[in-house]
């Protein structure tokens, strides 16, 4: 069965500094995959997406993932964080085919200190 | 804005109370997706439906149902409620089977 395992239920960086989220899943096939981001109180925003193609996907916000098959990853980075980018984190994975679900991850808390 | 949306934003109902959540998709969006997300369970999919029919079924209870609608709007009907359905319901689309979905701001249930 396909999961999604995000071993870090909550992150503090500073703001400016470097940041990376893990992602790992397990699928039998080339997934899709996506990340998606909560503010407190909202729906989800799609942050960036990987079907097939270059393993270093850009998405919006300044945010980019890689895409690693050998070791069944999806990380998202973002090399200088902003304060507005505390929020909730969601890795999921996406079967595709006829049943286009999402499975995701329990989620990141991602907090700036200033 | 995602161009999502649902109905209404919040809910507040007694325990063996029916209510009826309403999502509209983007405009030429065929599929939606509902989920429900509670800090137990996290995100978890319920239901997808295409053009009208039902087409993946994950951990939706016998006491909720959903419809999809020819003007493509679906309404998720949640039945005998308990204090454990309490959670937001979140809608999604795509414009095919597959593909990134596209979130509407959730509707939140709160069973007292």
């Amino acid at each position: 069965a396909q999961s999604v395992t995000q071993p870090d239920i909550h992150i503090t960086v500073s703001e400016g500094a470097s940041l990376e989220l893990r992602c790992n899943y397990s699928y039998g096939a080339t997934p899709y995959l996506f990340w998606y981001v909560q503010s407190p109180g909202q729906g989800l925003q799609l942050l960036l997406k990987y079907f097939s193609g270059d393993t270093l996907v850009q998405g919006i916000k300044g945010f980019e993932a890689e895409f690693k098959r050998s070791q069944s990853s999806f990380n998202l980075r973002k090399p200088s964080v902003h304060w507005s980018d505390a929020a909730e984190y969601f890795c999921a994975v996406g079967r595709g085919g006829s049943q286009g679900n999402l499975i995701f991850g329990k989620g990141t808390k991602l907090s700036v200190k200033p | 804005d995602s161009g999502v949306t649902q109905t209404p934003k919040h809910l507040i109902t007694a325990t063996g109370q029916r209510v009826t959540l309403r999502c509209s998709p983007r405009s030429g969006d065929l599929s939606v997706y509902w989920y429900q997300q509670s800090l137990d369970q996290g995100l978890q999919f319920l239901i997808q439906y295409y053009n009208g029919e039902e087409r993946a079924k994950g951990n939706i209870l016998e006491r909720f149902s959903a419809q999809q609608f020819p003007d493509l709007h679906s309404e998720l009907n949640l039945s005998s409620l308990e204090l454990g359905d309490s959670a937001l319901y979140f809608c999604a689309s795509t414009a095919g089977l597959a593909g990134e979905q596209y979130f509407g701001p959730g509707t939140r249930l709160t069973v007292t």
